[in-house]
């Protein structure tokens, strides 16, 4: 069936710092891709999503591009801010419901 | 934005006990709700599908005698964990969905814990 991998957590930076969190999927068929975030205390939040291949999500200067050749959906920042720590987890969709990776803890200190 | 509430954030129950858990939509018709089930550093995994005014869609290996999942209105869907048992703590998440297929918004989920 269809699945998520992502990077296991936490992960440690400092402000400013260049986060990437890995995430790969197994699909049958073509899924639209999602990040979503959690801060603490607060339920899921979309951040971004892509609907098809090369197609790359954005917001809050995160960014993660659809790669179907290597099945993968990296999440990206360039600077990081102590405000992003949270959890971040990869998602696909299918048809109906979405299918989660296990969610990387991100901590950023300043 | 759209917004999904789910009560209560945090329960604790002794065993044998059944807890409901609540998910409103508040601002949207969720003709779709799901709810998901996390265990510490796991997935979020689906158990079940509803719709408004059908029988829930169990995933494999959820007892739907266990979890029973009432969605009677546009607006609410209930989980009531039956019969409590320590193994059955977990983090539950709904998640609502309206007549955009592609807009999927959370509640801020359920800790529970069954002593």
């Amino acid at each position: 069936g269809d699945s998520v991998t992502q990077m296991e957590g936490p992960v440690t930076l400092s402000e400013e710092a260049f986060l990437t969190i890995n995430c790969t999927y197994t699909a049958t068929g073509y899924p639209s891709l999602f990040w979503y975030v959690q801060y603490p205390g607060e339920g899921l939040q979309l951040l971004l999503k892509a609907t098809k291949a090369d197609d790359k999500g954005s917001n809050k200067g995160f960014e993660a591009t659809y790669r179907k050749e290597t099945t993968s959906f990296h999440l990206e920042k360039g600077s990081v801010q102590v405000s992003d720590s949270a959890v971040y987890f990869c998602a696909l969709r299918d048809w109906t419901a979405l299918i989660f990776g296990k969610g990387t803890t991100l901590s950023v200190s300043s | 934005g759209a917004v999904v509430s789910q009560h209560p954030s945090r329960v604790i129950c002794k065993s044998g006990t059944s807890v409901k858990i609540e998910c409103r939509s508040l601002d949207f018709q969720a003709t779709t709700m799901f709810w998901y089930r996390q265990f510490p550093k796991q997935s979020l995994m689906l158990m079940a599908t509803s719709n408004e005014g059908s029988k829930a869609t169990y995933e494999q290996g959820v007892e739907k005698d266990k979890f029973l999942i009432n969605h009677a209105s546009l607006t609410l869907s209930t989980l009531t964990v039956t019969s409590a048992h320590p193994e059955d703590s977990s983090f539950y998440i709904c998640s609502a969905s309206g007549h955009e297929d592609e807009k999927l918004f959370f509640g801020s989920g359920t800790q529970l814990s069954v002593l």
